[in-house]
């Protein structure tokens, strides 16, 4: 099946630090890409929507100048968490879908965010 | 009320028995999928479904269409089948997520 990369897997940083996270699709063309948040014990919440090539679409309440989206290229989409507070200490998955996939998503193996 | 619905929330088994987890959704879908999540948090899609029945492995997941049910068992359970398993469905513009069944099998 595809493979979708994230980087880094875990990341600690000081409040008020922007911290990024990278999600490649390492052999296939993603068109479009996912970003999701889960808190302990609970279930994925879509933050994102991004196509390449186009401004992401951003979930009710999930603050779009807070979570900075980028989806560059066909292989790499970034989140960057700007000015982190504890709050946004979670962790991060991003998915990707395809061309010749399908409505198929991969899922990323996940990025957890502690902001001290 | 949640989209998608899973049963039981937990479970916990003794190493072999026959695991089945159970879930129910209220939208109208283009397919289900069947992912795992390891305590390590990473997720792996197991399965995408949009009919029928599907087998990887001492894995089958089933779904009926009509009934708006899915299930997935898996056969000969160990312990590193250990995780949290979520139902997701796509109705082609979204994705809805059951709140996972965490799963524990005993030695």
């Amino acid at each position: 099946g595809a493979v979708v990369s994230q980087h880094p897997s875990w990341v600690i940083c000081k409040s008020g630090t922007s911290v990024k996270i990278e999600c490649r699709s390492l052999d296939f063309q993603a068109t479009t890409m996912f970003w999701y948040r889960q808190f302990p014990k609970q279930s994925l919440m879509l933050m994102a929507t991004s196509n390449e090539g186009s401004k992401a679409t951003y979930e009710q309440g999930v603050e779009k100048d807070k979570f900075l989206i980028n989806h560059a290229s066909l292989t790499l989409s970034t989140l960057t968490v700007t000015s982190a507070h504890p709050e946004d200490s979670s962790f991060y998955i991003c998915s990707a879908r395809g061309l010749g996939h399908s409505n198929e998503q991969f899922f990323g193996p996940g990025t957890r965010l502690t902001v001290l | 009320k949640n989209e998608v619905e899973q049963s039981p929330q937990n479970l916990t088994a003794q190493e072999g028995e026959f695991i089945t987890i159970n879930c129910s959704y209220s939208v109208g879908i283009s397919a289900l999928h069947w992912l795992q999540q390891h305590p390590g948090g990473g997720i792996v899609s197991l399965f995408m479904l949009s009919s029928g029945k599907k087998k990887h492995g001492r894995l089958i997941a089933t779904i009926n269409i009509q009934e708006k049910h899915s299930s997935l068992h898996i056969t000969a359970s160990h312990p590193r089948d250990s995780a949290v398993y979520i139902c997701a469905v796509s109705t082609g513009n979204q994705f809805y997520f059951g709140t996972g069944t965490s799963l524990t099998v005993i030695p």
